[in-house]
């Protein structure tokens, strides 16, 4: 059974500040991985999805990694600000999608 | 596109009722998934489908949970009769194959 872990589980950082969040998953057969925001009391946004034969991928300010044979993966923030606060969710996709815990990042100006 | 659109928003309801979750995916997509988020247990897979087809319902709680999938363009999740464990937050998400999938807004259902 695939579990996946978020660690931090919270993480609070001033503007600016670059940052890393992590993601482990135990079963490392997976189509891809995929992250996601979700802002208080809404929904999920896609952010980025990582196919299993690439190693990273970027989109702004954002870049994911994944290490399948480890079962890692990192989304690295760069130059935060306080419109990134929000929980962060990482999600990988076996026979169906399996969600970490999340990490919620608060960046405070 | 207007995105995965789910209805009601808001649900509050007493125990024992019926309560049905409507759910319109992208134009074009072939998966519909529903989900489920609460505080002790986050988010969980109930059902998906692909082309109209339920393919894996195993996280469907109980036989009081049923989901539908009539077109392409449309699903529904029922809950009969609901119980105040229901009470979560619902969301449904749609993808093209295996790529992304987009969420809808969710749906808060309060069953009291």
């Amino acid at each position: 059974k695939q579990e996946v872990t978020q660690i931090p589980a919270a993480l609070s950082v001033p503007e600016g500040e670059n940052l890393v969040l992590n993601c482990s998953f135990t079963d490392s057969a997976i189509y891809n991985l995929q992250w996601f925001r979700q802002d208080p009391g809404k929904g999920l946004t896609s952010l980025l999805l990582i196919q299993s034969s690439q190693r990273e991928q970027t989109s702004g300010r954002l870049n994911a990694s994944l290490d399948k044979s480890s079962g890692r993966s990192t989304l690295y923030i760069a130059a935060s600000q306080p419109g990134d606060s929000a929980t962060y969710l990482c999600a990988v996709h076996g026979n169906k999608l399996v969600f970490g815990a999340g990490t919620i990042l608060r960046v405070k100006s | 596109d207007a995105g995965v659109i789910q209805s009601p928003r808001h649900e509050v309801t007493e125990m024992g009722q019926e309560v049905t979750l409507r759910c319109k995916p992208i134009s074009g997509h072939n998966s519909l998934f529903w989900y489920r988020q609460t505080m002790m247990r986050g988010l969980e897979l109930l059902i998906y489908f692909n082309n109209n087809v339920p393919i894996d319902d195993s996280g469907m709680p109980e036989d009081r949970f049923s989901a539908k999938m009539p077109n392409a363009s449309f699903s529904t999740l029922k809950i009969q009769p609901s119980e105040p464990r229901d009470s979560a937050v619902y969301f449904c998400a749609s993808s093209l194959l295996d790529h992304e999938q987009y969420f809808g807004p969710g749906t808060r259902l309060t069953v009291t």
